[in-house]
């Protein structure tokens, strides 16, 4: 089974500076797909980030970079520069084939992060 | 990116009455569609996964006979709870995956969310 873990309930960061989300995963998959999603109040599910379990190189999107380790099985979001518009729930999720053959997405329980002014 | 809709955005009912909540892909094919349930500080809980043409799979603990999925069409799923209690009160969201044209689009597009509060 798929398991995605945040231990982070909350986070607090000072505007301009940076801030990693926490994020490991569980799975027997070889070949599996990483996802960052930004969740503000209103409820729409942003889509941040990508890191294929093949890739080599860390995913970067603007100030969104994924520091990927795949032999500890984590997958932390650094959030470089952060802004006041930043404040928000987020999840990392894992796509895995599920045996229904769908292409499923298992959340973590995710991460509020609070920037301070 | 390709754009899902939702609708209604909000809703409020009386226990007992059924709500149909809408999902539509506005500009490609949706082959798949997800429902998820969101309860207030919590993660998103797949519900069912629905092909286009075909039953929809649910996830254990979801009760088909409350929670009706139809997956008619490439642009457009609809989830009705039916007979709906306050415990049903919920943010219920959908995603989509298909093609555009050629193009295969994997990665899950989601629309903006459903609240509805059952009194």
């Amino acid at each position: 089974a798929q398991k995605i873990t945040q231990t982070q309930p909350g986070m607090f960061v000072q505007e301009k500076e940076a801030v990693t989300l926490d994020c490991t995963y569980d799975t027997s998959d070889q070949s599996y797909g990483l996802f960052w999603y930004k969740q503000p109040s209103s409820g729409e599910m942003i889509f941040l980030i990508y890191q294929g379990s093949y890739d080599e190189q860390n995913a970067t999107e603007g100030r969104y970079s994924l520091n990927f380790q795949k032999a500890r099985k984590s997958a932390n979001l650094v959030i470089s520069a952060s802004q006041l518009g930043d404040s928000a729930m987020y999840f990392c999720a894992m796509r895995y084939i599920s045996s229904g053959s769908a292409r499923q997405l298992t959340f973590g329980s995710g991460t509020q992060l609070t920037v301070l002014p | 990116g390709a754009v899902v809709s939702q609708h209604p955005s909000r809703v409020i009912c009386k226990s007992g009455t059924s709500v149909k909540i809408e999902c539509r892909s506005l500009d490609f094919q949706a082959t798949t569609m997800f429902w998820y349930r969101q309860f207030p500080k919590q993660s998103l809980m797949l519900m069912a996964t629905s092909n286009e043409g075909s039953k929809a799979t649910y996830e254990q603990g979801v009760e088909k006979d409350k929670f009706l999925i139809n997956h008619a069409s490439l642009t457009l799923s609809t989830l009705t709870v039916t007979s709906a209690h306050p415990e049903d009160s919920s943010f219920y969201i959908c995603s989509a995956t298909g093609t555009s044209g050629s193009r295969r689009i994997d990665e899950q597009f989601f629309g903006p969310g459903t609240r509805l509060t059952v009194l």
